[in-house]
């Protein structure tokens, strides 16, 4: 079975100000990864995805995460962050299984301060 | 296009009542997935509905039930509600059961338990 821990449950940081989230994940078999962000009042929307390949993932609104499997993390980043970018940010994990369901992370909420 | 959508979006219940929540998957989509997500916490994977069968579960009891139409919606139905089972459901539609795509989430149903 397969689960996720964030490691901070709160991050704040200034306007303009680079960020990281730290996720790491546990599982006996290889896995698919995700970030979601979920804005307030509002539903979760996937932010990036690694399946394969380049374990240096590019998501939306300048998002990235680095798939390390040594280290079993899948932190997120940006440089330059914004007011907009207040929300909680989940990462996920599914195993390979077409039929899996994705577990998530207890989340992280990321404040920015002007 | 309409995402998903959810209904009731705000609902009130006593312990010992049932609920039934209503979810219309994304045009295009087959898959619908339910997940709780507490006050403050990740979501929890209830279960996922392909082909009008229930394909996996999460760590559930009995009293949350399920079911998908040939119209691909779904409803969730919880029988004798505990304080506990208040939280916000979602639901999350995909095409087919792989998890390589991305979930497409609705803003929820909050359920009150009093």
């Amino acid at each position: 079975a397969q689960s996720v821990t964030q490691l901070d449950s709160q991050v704040p940081v200034f306007e303009e100000a680079p960020v990281e989230l730290r996720c790491n994940y546990s599982s006996s078999v290889s896995v698919y990864l995700f970030w979601y962000v979920q804005y307030p009042n509002q539903g979760l929307q996937l932010l990036l995805k690694y399946l394969s390949g380049s374990t240096l993932v590019k998501g939306i609104n300048g998002f990235e995460a680095e798939f390390n499997k040594s280290q079993t993390s899948f932190h997120l980043r940006k440089p330059s962050v914004h007011i907009s970018d207040t929300a909680e940010y989940f990462c996920a994990v599914s195993d390979l299984d077409g039929a899996s369901k994705i577990i998530f992370g207890s989340g992280t909420r990321l404040s920015i301060r002007p | 296009d309409a995402g998903v959508t959810q209904s009731p979006t705000h609902l009130i219940k006593t312990r010992g009542q049932q609920v039934t929540l209503r979810c219309s998957p994304k045009s295009g989509h087959d898959t619908v997935s339910w997940y709780q997500q507490a006050l403050g916490q990740g979501p929890q994977f209830i279960f996922q509905y392909y082909e009008e069968e229930e394909r996996q579960r999460g760590n559930f009891p009995d009293r949350f039930s399920g079911h998908q139409f040939p119209n691909y919606s779904s409803e969730l139905n919880v029988n004798a509600l505990l304080l506990g089972d208040s939280a916000l459901y979602l639901c999350a539609s995909s095409y087919g059961l792989a998890n390589t795509g991305e979930l497409f989430f609705g803003e929820g149903s909050r359920l009150t338990v009093l």
